[in-house]
Protein backbone atom coordinates (compact mmCIF):
# COMPACT_ATOMS: atom_id res chain seq x y z
CA UNK A 1 0.00 0.00 0.00
CA UNK A 2 0.83 3.69 -0.40
CA UNK A 3 0.53 7.16 1.11
CA UNK A 4 -1.76 7.46 4.22
CA UNK A 5 -4.62 4.92 4.58
CA UNK A 6 -7.65 5.59 7.22
CA UNK A 7 -9.79 3.18 8.37
CA UNK A 8 -13.22 2.82 9.12
CA UNK A 9 -14.20 4.78 6.00
CA UNK A 10 -17.00 5.24 7.83
CA UNK A 11 -18.45 5.06 11.64
CA UNK A 12 -21.51 6.18 12.95
CA UNK A 13 -21.32 5.86 17.16
CA UNK A 14 -23.87 6.09 19.86
CA UNK A 15 -23.28 9.24 22.48
CA UNK A 16 -22.08 6.85 25.44
CA UNK A 17 -20.09 4.99 22.73
CA UNK A 18 -16.18 4.14 22.83
CA UNK A 19 -14.49 4.38 19.17
CA UNK A 20 -11.06 4.61 17.34
CA UNK A 21 -10.07 6.19 14.24
CA UNK A 22 -6.52 4.75 12.32
CA UNK A 23 -4.35 5.97 10.32
CA UNK A 24 -1.65 4.77 9.06
CA UNK A 25 0.93 6.25 6.41
CA UNK A 26 3.32 4.67 4.21
CA UNK A 27 5.32 7.86 3.07
CA UNK A 28 8.12 7.47 5.88
CA UNK A 29 6.66 10.97 6.92
CA UNK A 30 7.73 11.93 10.33
CA UNK A 31 4.45 14.27 11.21
CA UNK A 32 1.23 13.30 11.34
CA UNK A 33 -1.96 15.62 12.04
CA UNK A 34 -5.59 14.82 12.59
CA UNK A 35 -7.86 17.83 10.87
CA UNK A 36 -11.95 17.79 11.36
CA UNK A 37 -14.00 18.73 8.43
CA UNK A 38 -17.51 19.82 9.50
CA UNK A 39 -20.07 21.25 6.61
CA UNK A 40 -19.63 25.01 5.29
CA UNK A 41 -16.24 25.18 7.78
CA UNK A 42 -13.18 25.51 7.39
CA UNK A 43 -10.66 22.05 7.59
CA UNK A 44 -9.83 22.70 11.29
CA UNK A 45 -6.15 21.41 12.57
CA UNK A 46 -6.91 19.13 15.55
CA UNK A 47 -3.19 17.43 16.50
CA UNK A 48 0.07 17.01 15.09
CA UNK A 49 2.85 14.80 16.03
CA UNK A 50 6.28 14.79 15.12
CA UNK A 51 8.62 12.11 15.63
CA UNK A 52 5.85 10.50 17.47
CA UNK A 53 5.69 13.39 20.33
CA UNK A 54 2.52 16.07 20.30
CA UNK A 55 3.20 19.00 19.11
CA UNK A 56 -0.13 20.87 18.66
CA UNK A 57 -3.12 20.48 20.97
CA UNK A 58 -5.52 23.06 19.37
CA UNK A 59 -7.74 23.31 21.80
CA UNK A 60 -9.34 20.05 21.02
CA UNK A 61 -11.92 18.57 24.08
CA UNK A 62 -10.93 15.90 25.98
CA UNK A 63 -13.20 13.44 24.88
CA UNK A 64 -10.84 13.19 21.61
CA UNK A 65 -7.76 11.45 22.58
CA UNK A 66 -4.94 11.22 20.47
CA UNK A 67 -2.41 8.57 20.12
CA UNK A 68 0.91 8.10 17.94
CA UNK A 69 2.75 4.79 18.63
CA UNK A 70 5.05 5.27 15.98
CA UNK A 71 5.93 7.52 12.56
CA UNK A 72 3.82 5.00 10.92
CA UNK A 73 0.43 5.06 13.07
CA UNK A 74 -1.87 7.72 13.90
CA UNK A 75 -4.98 6.77 15.98
CA UNK A 76 -8.09 9.72 17.66
CA UNK A 77 -9.77 7.69 20.77
CA UNK A 78 -13.25 8.70 21.07
CA UNK A 79 -15.56 9.12 23.68
CA UNK A 80 -19.04 10.48 24.71
CA UNK A 81 -19.01 12.75 21.82
CA UNK A 82 -21.79 15.06 20.88
CA UNK A 83 -23.85 15.36 17.88
CA UNK A 84 -21.94 18.05 16.77
CA UNK A 85 -18.82 15.99 16.58
CA UNK A 86 -20.16 14.52 13.54
CA UNK A 87 -17.90 15.30 10.80
CA UNK A 88 -15.26 14.21 8.29
CA UNK A 89 -12.47 13.46 10.09
CA UNK A 90 -8.70 13.17 8.00
CA UNK A 91 -5.44 12.09 8.68
CA UNK A 92 -2.71 13.91 6.85
CA UNK A 93 1.11 13.35 6.98
CA UNK A 94 4.27 15.03 5.94
CA UNK A 95 8.17 15.15 6.21
CA UNK A 96 8.98 17.46 9.33
CA UNK A 97 9.16 18.93 11.23
CA UNK A 98 10.55 21.68 8.66
CA UNK A 99 9.07 24.81 6.72
CA UNK A 100 8.05 24.28 3.17
CA UNK A 101 6.68 20.78 3.45
CA UNK A 102 3.57 19.49 1.84
CA UNK A 103 1.17 17.45 3.55
CA UNK A 104 -1.10 14.42 2.05
CA UNK A 105 -4.41 13.61 3.40
CA UNK A 106 -6.12 10.11 4.02
CA UNK A 107 -9.32 9.56 2.45
CA UNK A 108 -11.18 10.29 5.94
CA UNK A 109 -13.49 9.09 8.18
CA UNK A 110 -17.13 9.61 7.91
CA UNK A 111 -18.33 10.22 11.52
CA UNK A 112 -21.98 10.18 12.45
CA UNK A 113 -22.68 10.70 16.04
CA UNK A 114 -26.57 10.05 17.28
CA UNK B 1 -7.03 34.82 15.09
CA UNK B 2 -4.84 33.65 11.79
CA UNK B 3 -7.50 33.49 9.02
CA UNK B 4 -7.54 31.87 5.30
CA UNK B 5 -10.03 34.11 3.58
CA UNK B 6 -11.57 32.92 -0.17
CA UNK B 7 -14.61 33.37 -1.84
CA UNK B 8 -17.09 30.45 -1.55
CA UNK B 9 -18.57 30.75 -4.97
CA UNK B 10 -19.64 29.22 -6.79
CA UNK B 11 -17.34 29.82 -9.80
CA UNK B 12 -18.59 29.00 -12.85
CA UNK B 13 -16.55 29.18 -16.07
CA UNK B 14 -16.90 27.67 -19.12
CA UNK B 15 -14.99 24.80 -20.79
CA UNK B 16 -11.71 26.10 -22.27
CA UNK B 17 -11.47 29.11 -20.07
CA UNK B 18 -8.93 30.30 -17.48
CA UNK B 19 -10.44 30.23 -14.00
CA UNK B 20 -8.93 32.44 -11.43
CA UNK B 21 -9.08 31.25 -7.65
CA UNK B 22 -7.88 33.76 -4.76
CA UNK B 23 -7.03 33.82 -1.46
CA UNK B 24 -5.61 36.03 1.09
CA UNK B 25 -4.04 35.72 4.25
CA UNK B 26 -3.75 37.13 7.88
CA UNK B 27 -0.22 35.76 9.13
CA UNK B 28 2.53 38.40 7.77
CA UNK B 29 5.31 35.50 8.87
CA UNK B 30 3.92 33.10 6.74
CA UNK B 31 6.07 31.06 4.41
CA UNK B 32 4.79 28.16 2.85
CA UNK B 33 1.24 28.28 0.54
CA UNK B 34 -0.78 25.35 -0.72
CA UNK B 35 -3.41 24.89 -3.00
CA UNK B 36 -5.65 21.70 -2.60
CA UNK B 37 -8.38 20.07 -4.71
CA UNK B 38 -11.18 18.53 -3.08
CA UNK B 39 -13.96 16.61 -4.89
CA UNK B 40 -17.67 16.04 -3.12
CA UNK B 41 -17.31 13.32 -0.59
CA UNK B 42 -13.17 13.08 -1.08
CA UNK B 43 -10.12 14.04 0.46
CA UNK B 44 -8.37 16.82 -0.28
CA UNK B 45 -5.70 16.39 -2.92
CA UNK B 46 -2.48 18.74 -3.74
CA UNK B 47 -1.79 20.36 -6.19
CA UNK B 48 0.85 23.24 -6.02
CA UNK B 49 2.54 24.61 -3.62
CA UNK B 50 4.59 27.59 -3.56
CA UNK B 51 7.42 29.78 -1.45
CA UNK B 52 8.48 32.26 -3.11
CA UNK B 53 6.66 35.60 -4.57
CA UNK B 54 6.03 35.51 -8.43
CA UNK B 55 4.17 32.99 -10.67
CA UNK B 56 4.76 28.90 -10.78
CA UNK B 57 3.33 27.05 -13.06
CA UNK B 58 2.68 23.12 -13.57
CA UNK B 59 1.33 21.70 -16.48
CA UNK B 60 -2.56 23.77 -16.96
CA UNK B 61 -2.04 25.16 -13.27
CA UNK B 62 -0.06 28.19 -12.37
CA UNK B 63 0.21 29.42 -8.72
CA UNK B 64 1.02 33.42 -7.92
CA UNK B 65 1.86 34.66 -4.71
CA UNK B 66 2.23 38.38 -3.57
CA UNK B 67 3.92 38.31 0.27
CA UNK B 68 3.53 41.65 0.19
CA UNK B 69 -0.11 41.52 -0.55
CA UNK B 70 -0.56 38.37 1.43
CA UNK B 71 -2.38 37.03 -1.59
CA UNK B 72 -2.33 33.96 -3.41
CA UNK B 73 -4.12 32.82 -6.73
CA UNK B 74 -4.37 29.83 -8.67
CA UNK B 75 -5.07 29.89 -12.56
CA UNK B 76 -6.36 27.01 -13.88
CA UNK B 77 -5.69 26.99 -17.74
CA UNK B 78 -8.36 25.24 -20.71
CA UNK B 79 -10.90 24.48 -17.91
CA UNK B 80 -12.46 20.98 -17.85
CA UNK B 81 -15.52 19.97 -16.62
CA UNK B 82 -12.95 17.71 -14.63
CA UNK B 83 -12.02 20.42 -13.02
CA UNK B 84 -14.87 21.41 -11.22
CA UNK B 85 -14.23 20.88 -7.57
CA UNK B 86 -13.92 22.78 -4.34
CA UNK B 87 -10.33 24.21 -4.47
CA UNK B 88 -9.05 24.99 -1.13
CA UNK B 89 -6.44 27.64 0.24
CA UNK B 90 -4.17 26.48 2.49
CA UNK B 91 -1.08 28.76 4.36
CA UNK B 92 1.81 27.19 6.93
CA UNK B 93 1.31 29.42 9.90
CA UNK B 94 4.27 28.53 12.46
CA UNK B 95 6.61 27.29 10.34
CA UNK B 96 5.96 24.20 11.00
CA UNK B 97 3.40 22.79 8.57
CA UNK B 98 0.54 24.06 11.03
CA UNK B 99 -1.83 24.43 7.90
CA UNK B 100 -4.80 27.09 8.22
CA UNK B 101 -7.02 26.31 5.50
CA UNK B 102 -9.82 28.81 3.92
CA UNK B 103 -13.01 27.55 3.60
CA UNK B 104 -13.18 27.08 -0.53
CA UNK B 105 -13.94 28.20 -3.39
CA UNK B 106 -16.39 25.68 -5.47
CA UNK B 107 -15.51 25.79 -9.24
CA UNK B 108 -17.82 24.82 -11.75
CA UNK B 109 -16.81 23.83 -15.18
CA UNK B 110 -19.62 23.50 -17.62
CA UNK B 111 -19.35 22.00 -21.07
Amino acid sequence: ETGVTQTPRHLVMGMTNKKSLKCEQHLGHNAMYWYKQSAKKPLELMFVYNFKEQTENNSVPSRFSPECPNSSHLFLHLHTLQPEDSALYLCASSEAPAMNTEAFFGQGTRLTVV
Amino acid sequence: QKEVEQNSGPLSVPEGAIASLNCTYSDRVSQSFFWYRQYSGKSPELIMSIYSNGDKEDGRFTAQLNKASQYVSLLIRDSQPSDSATYLCAVDSGGYNKLIFGAGTRLAVHP
